[in-house]
């Protein structure tokens, strides 16, 4: 399943599928990007990060695509499954300073048992 | 719990009573940063310290706000005269900045209501 962003908020997918959300940056100087995942009545909680010299980033289970060309960022969940429900959101940073992380709207991932 | 630590987790207060939020950062953070979160929006920036000095402090955070952290560890915010339109959760975030990144590690969050 995909999301596409602000235009669609939601993204419902099936226990075992890949899972992408997507997040379009406003500042084509931000250096810096974080995912952050966040659970109903909790903070947000890291995901995974990348620097604006890198296209591509994995982790477990998670990937991270940059393309600055269209300031474009994605996530990629691979074999989804029930506790990655959470609203998604993205993360743009000019520097190293933490001060000026600016959050997108989020993206509800629901996923069906 | 080595976590970020928000206290209260719930206030519920009349319009015009002033409320206070505490957060104690994870122990080596040297950062410390105060977030507000609406409903379906992701967290805004308000202020951050490194230390005890306050470095920055977003629009957002009207002279009705204000944040302290007197010894660089526990850090409290204050909102004075709260408005119906404050209702929101309160984020604290600590982080640990290096060279190359700075990571956030975020609390539960405060959720206050102003009825």
């Amino acid at each position: 399943g995909e999301s596409v962003g602000l235009h669609l908020p939601t993204l419902s997918v099936q226990e075992g599928d890949n899972s992408i959300i997507n997040c379009a940056y406003s500042n084509s100087a931000s250096d810096y990007f974080i995912w952050y995942k966040q659970e109903s009545g909790k903070g947000p909680q890291f995901i995974i990060d990348i620097r604006s010299n890198m296209d591509k980033r994995q982790g477990q289970r998670v990937t991270v695509l940059l393309n600055k060309t269209v300031k474009h960022l994605s996530l990629q969940i691979a074999a989804t499954q029930p506790g990655d429900s959470a609203v998604y959101f993205c993360a743009e940073n000019i520097g190293t300073s933490g001060s000026r992380l600016t959050f997108g709207e989020g993206t509800q991932l629901t996923v069906n048992p | 719990d080595t976590g970020v630590s928000q206290n209260p987790r719930h206030k519920i207060t009349k319009r015009g009573q002033n409320v206070t939020f505490r957060c104690d950062p994870i122990s080596e953070h040297n950062r410390l940063y105060w977030y507000r979160q609406t409903l379906g929006q992701g967290p805004e920036f308000l202020t951050y310290f490194q230390n005890e000095a306050q470095l920055e402090k977003s629009r957002l955070l009207s002279d009705r706000f204000s944040a302290e952290r007197p010894k660089g560890s526990f850090s409290t915010l204050e909102i004075q005269r709260t408005e119906q339109g404050d209702s929101a959760m309160y984020l604290c975030a600590s982080s640990f900045r290096t060279v190359r990144n700075e990571k956030l590690f975020f609390g539960s969050g405060t959720q206050l209501s102003v009825l």
